[in-house]
């Protein structure tokens, strides 16, 4: 099994509809972080946790929330979908150390018609 | 606050070319750098890191020397091969950012037959 799972890897749904992405891990890592990448572009950071109960706003989390069930699983919802919601969302996770690296899932697809 | 500069792509190259990524960066103390690799269709990987002044990450034939003279983390490959496509983004790991990767745009490396 993977170390950081994403669910699913690919979905196609319509404007207005609520959607969750799912993300676990099985690195026993505290914090785990939700990204949106577009074609041609970089990572932008949507929410970012520290711990199950240590929630935080990244630089795009308009239109976006998160739930941390546990300290392996963290989801996004997106509330009504909108097509420039459409890209490729990634979740990682980490320790706390400064040498330590990010772990990440495969991604998922999200396309909003 | 922290940052990372790295080169605009794509960098186009034929096979067996040497290869250099230019990154550099702005931080306070002693940061972590790494570089992560994301082939076509894939989440990323980390290629390699460096926790220390003067230390040199490498992995499959990459190299990266910490700078801390010239505050870069320029990426090496001296013979670059078709599997080398993909997008390598540079990122840094500091104090300032609570410890989060602060993250390059990423250049995207095509390599030619």
């Amino acid at each position: 099994d993977a170390d950081v799972t994403q669910t699913p890897r690919n979905r196609i749904t319509k404007t207005g509809k609520r959607i969750m992405l799912e993300c676990s891990q099985t690195k026993g890592h505290d914090r785990m972080y939700w990204y949106r990448q577009d074609p041609g572009l970089g990572l932008r950071l949507i929410y970012y946790s520290f711990d199950v109960k240590d929630i935080n706003k990244g630089e795009i989390s308009d239109g976006y929330s998160v739930s941390r069930q546990a300290q392996a699983k963290f989801s996004l919802s997106l509330e009504s979908a909108i097509p420039n919601q459409t890209a490729l969302y990634f979740c990682a996770t980490s320790d706390n150390r400064r040498v330590g690296g990010y772990t990440f899932g495969s991604g998922t697809r999200l396309t909003v018609v | 606050g922290d940052s990372v500069t790295q080169m605009e792509g794509p960098v186009t190259l034929s096979e067996e070319a040497f290869l250099t990524i230019n990154c550099t960066y702005t931080a306070t103390g002693y940061p972590s750098l790494f570089w992560y690799v994301q082939y076509p269709g894939e989440g990323l990987q980390l290629l390699l890191k460096a926790t220390k002044a003067d230390d040199k990450g490498s992995n499959k034939g990459f190299e990266a020397t910490y700078r801390k003279e010239t505050t870069s983390f320029h990426l090496e490959k001296g013979s670059v091969q078709v599997s080398d496509s993909a997008v390598y983004f540079c990122a840094l790991r500091g104090m300032d950012s609570n410890y989060q990767l602060i993250w390059g745009a990423g250049t995207k490396l095509i390599i030619k037959p």
